[in-house]
């Protein structure tokens, strides 16, 4: 079967660095996007990585290893406004996005 | 603005009633999708549409219906065999539905049934 797995829950403090992991298990891979949600709204689109290699975007990266099946999420000099769930989800073989149940973010002061 | 909008935002309704959540998209989008979010799971797809006039069903079809008969319009249709409405239903939309496309979407409605 098709399997995403990212932590439930992470706590960061502001002004720090954090790391969300994301492993799969796809039948086939076009790539992987990485969402933000804040509660009870739409998610956002933050990166899409098809390649193995960091992707730099602001205070945002995204990394790849298509050998391990696994990505994560580097986001630096934490806001409080960054609090929120992170969606990881791969595009399979037929490009239908399967999903991760998403991290949710706290940031603390 | 282009967008994608969802009405309403929240939704009641009895036990037994088919209820439609409205999907519109002005991005001149070839795809679309309906998605049901449930608490700790990841978002789950129920229909997507990759040209006008043409849908196909995802993970969770049984208990849904859509129509796409313009290119800017997705409706989803509850119907009274789906066992577990209550959840949050999301509709995005990229340019087409094959290679890399970011999906955009809507701001959702909450559907409760009582």
């Amino acid at each position: 079967g098709q399997n995403i797995d990212q932590p439930t829950e992470m706590t960061a403090t502001e002004g720090a660095i954090v790391q969300i992991n994301c492993t799969y298990q796809t039948s086939g891979f076009n790539g992987l996007f990485w969402y933000q949600q804040h509660a009870g709204e739409a998610p956002t689109f933050l990166s899409y990585n098809v390649l193995d290699g960091l992707e730099e975007k602001g205070r945002f990266s995204s990394f790849l290893s298509r050998s391990k099946g696994y990505s994560y999420l580097l986001l630096k000099e934490l806001q409080m406004k960054d609090s929120a769930s992170y969606l990881c989800a791969v595009m399979d073989s037929n490009y239908q996005l399967i999903w991760g149940a998403g991290t949710k973010l706290i940031i603390k002061p | 603005d282009g967008g994608i909008t969802q009405s309403p935002k929240y939704l009641f309704r009895k036990e037994g009633q088919n209820v439609t959540l409205s999907c519109e998209q002005n991005l001149n989008h070839d795809a679309m999708y309906w998605y049901r979010q449930d608490p700790g799971q990841g978002l789950r797809l129920i229909y997507y549409s990759q040209i006008v006039n043409d849908f196909q069903k995802g993970d969770i079809a049984e208990g849904y219906s859509v129509s796409r008969e313009k290119k800017e319009s997705f409706p989803l249709t509850v119907t009274s065999a789906q066992k577990n409405p209550t959840a949050f239903y999301l509709c995005a939309s990229s340019m087409t539905g094959e290679a890399y496309n970011e999906q955009f979407f809507g701001p959702g409605t909450r559907l409760t049934v009582l």
